[in-house]
């Protein structure tokens, strides 16, 4: 089985910041897949990133990047400069192989960005 | 393009009613997902199809639950005997063909808002 532990309910960044959301995962399977997902107040859950267990270097698009520590069975999500549109909930997930594709999620942690 | 698309967006309906929610996905994407999220939780796993059959059904709570996707694209989920408890937002998602090796990315929906009075 896996499982996904975001230890932050709550942040606070000042807009143009630097802010790290905590991911600590489980699993036995050695192939699996990490996600960030990013839910505004309209809902919708939008992917931001993803690490492939076996991949070398930690993922980047634009301001989010992924911090991959596979020995510690981490996946911080960094977004540097924040936006006020960055305000959201942002929820850490995981696939593996062996559990047939389903995505497994973190109780995530709301983000509010301050002018 | 078009993203995955749900309807209703908000259903009100009285316990013991039967209702259904739909789920277009995006055109090409083979595998559907649905999911289903409680207020200040993770969304949690319901059911996977691959085409037009379920793949993967473990997550339906009870045999009340039932979903289907009979020409392989649009899915309906079909919740009967509805019950306080089953008040959630209902996510659905979809991916590309799911092959061996694949951990593709899943593209959600906006949801349907379900409450049961």
């Amino acid at each position: 089985a896996q499982k996904i532990t975001q230890t932050q309910p709550g942040m606070f960044v000042q807009e143009k910041e630097a802010v790290t959301l905590d991911c600590t995962y489980d699993t036995s399977d050695p192939s699996y897949g990490l996600f960030w997902y990013k839910q505004p107040s309209s809902g919708e859950m939008i992917f931001l990133i993803y690490q492939g267990s076996y991949d070398q270097q930690n993922a980047t698009e634009g301001r989010y990047s992924l911090n991959f520590q596979k020995a510690r069975k981490s996946a911080n999500l960094v977004i540097s400069a924040s936006q006020l549109g960055d305000s959201a909930m942002y929820f850490c997930a995981m696939r593996a192989r062996g559990s047939n594709y389903k995505l497994t999620f973190g109780k995530g942690t709301l983000l509010t960005v301050n002018p | 393009g078009a993203g995955v698309s749900q309807t209703p967006s908000n259903k009100v309906t009285e316990k013991g009613k039967y209702v259904e929610l739909r789920c277009d996905p995006i055109s090409g994407h083979t595998a559907l997902y649905w999911y289903r999220q409680s207020l200040g939780q993770g969304p949690e796993f319901l059911i996977y199809f691959q085409g037009t059959g379920a793949a993967d059904d473990s997550g339906l709570p009870n045999d009340r639950f039932f979903a289907v996707r009979p020409e392989g694209s649009v899915s309906t989920l079909k919740i009967q005997r509805t019950e306080r408890g089953d008040s959630a937002v209902y996510l659905c998602a979809s991916s590309p063909k799911v092959t061996s090796g694949s951990l593709e990315t899943q593209y959600f929906g906006p949801g349907t808002r379900l409450l049961v009075l």
